[in-house]
């Protein structure tokens, strides 16, 4: 069975660009969450999807947005970057959202702002 | 605000001992729990998982225990091997706050030989 995937696995922008992250859940899970994993920090909780309808977000500014589509997958936008956003974007996958099932994790997209 | 947090940044352990690996909470409200290993240039891999109704769960050497009078949760991993080298992190979540995890900043682990 194929785990999270994340694509690209490295993305080099400059500031003030914008960037899409992308994410496939595993086959069956209909929840997406998004984490920023910034250098020597630990995960910090960015969106949450479910059934193609954001419903948590964490203490980011607006410029964090993304969306779920109808197969589940999920992008991460990330508009007017700025070199605090340099970071390991990380993205999860779980079962059923509205449940204490496990989150299972991708490798992250590195994400470098210049 | 409500954190998770670790007793040690780093822990060193000798092949073949067992390793203990410590988490403090403060949410009262957490009613469930999970540690992921994080190994270098990887994303978190799941490891175990445990409801607040639960104090102990065993997996495949690993046994977590959760003590919610102190708000504590540990991670045992029996006769640590090599490859068990890696970062570890706790995270809870209240249920009624959202389904987010909630992660603390992680323990390195060192097996040396």
């Amino acid at each position: 069975e194929a785990g999270v995937t994340q694509s690209p696995t490295h993305l080099i922008k400059t500031r003030g660009q914008q960037a899409t992250l992308r994410c496939s859940p595993i086959s069956g899970h209909t929840s997406v969450y998004w984490y920023q994993q910034a250098l020597g920090l630990g995960l910090q909780f960015l969106l949450w999807y479910d059934e193609g309808e954001e419903r948590n977000r964490g203490n980011f500014p607006p410029r964090f947005s993304g969306r779920q589509f109808p197969n589940y997958s999920s992008e991460l936008n990330v508009n007017a970057l700025e070199l605090e956003d340099s970071a390991l974007y990380l993205c999860a996958s779980s079962l059923q959202g509205f449940s204490n099932q496990p989150q299972h994790f991708g490798d992250g997209t590195r994400l470098s702002i210049l | 605000g409500e954190s998770v947090g670790l007793h040690l940044p780093t822990l060193s352990v000798q092949e073949g001992d067992n390793s203990i690996i410590n988490c403090a909470y403060s949410n009262s409200a957490s009613d469930y729990f999970i540690w992921y290993k994080q190994e270098s240039g990887k994303g978190p891999q799941f490891i175990i998982d445990i409801r607040s109704n639960m104090d102990k769960r065993q997996g495949q050497r690993v046994t977590v225990l959760l003590n919610k009078t102190v708000k504590h949760l540990s991670l045992q991993i029996a006769a640590t091997q090599p490859g068990d080298s890696a970062v570890y992190f706790c995270a809870e979540r209240d249920s009624n706050s959202g389904y987010a995890l909630n992660f603390g900043k992680g323990t390195s682990l060192l097996v040396t030989p």
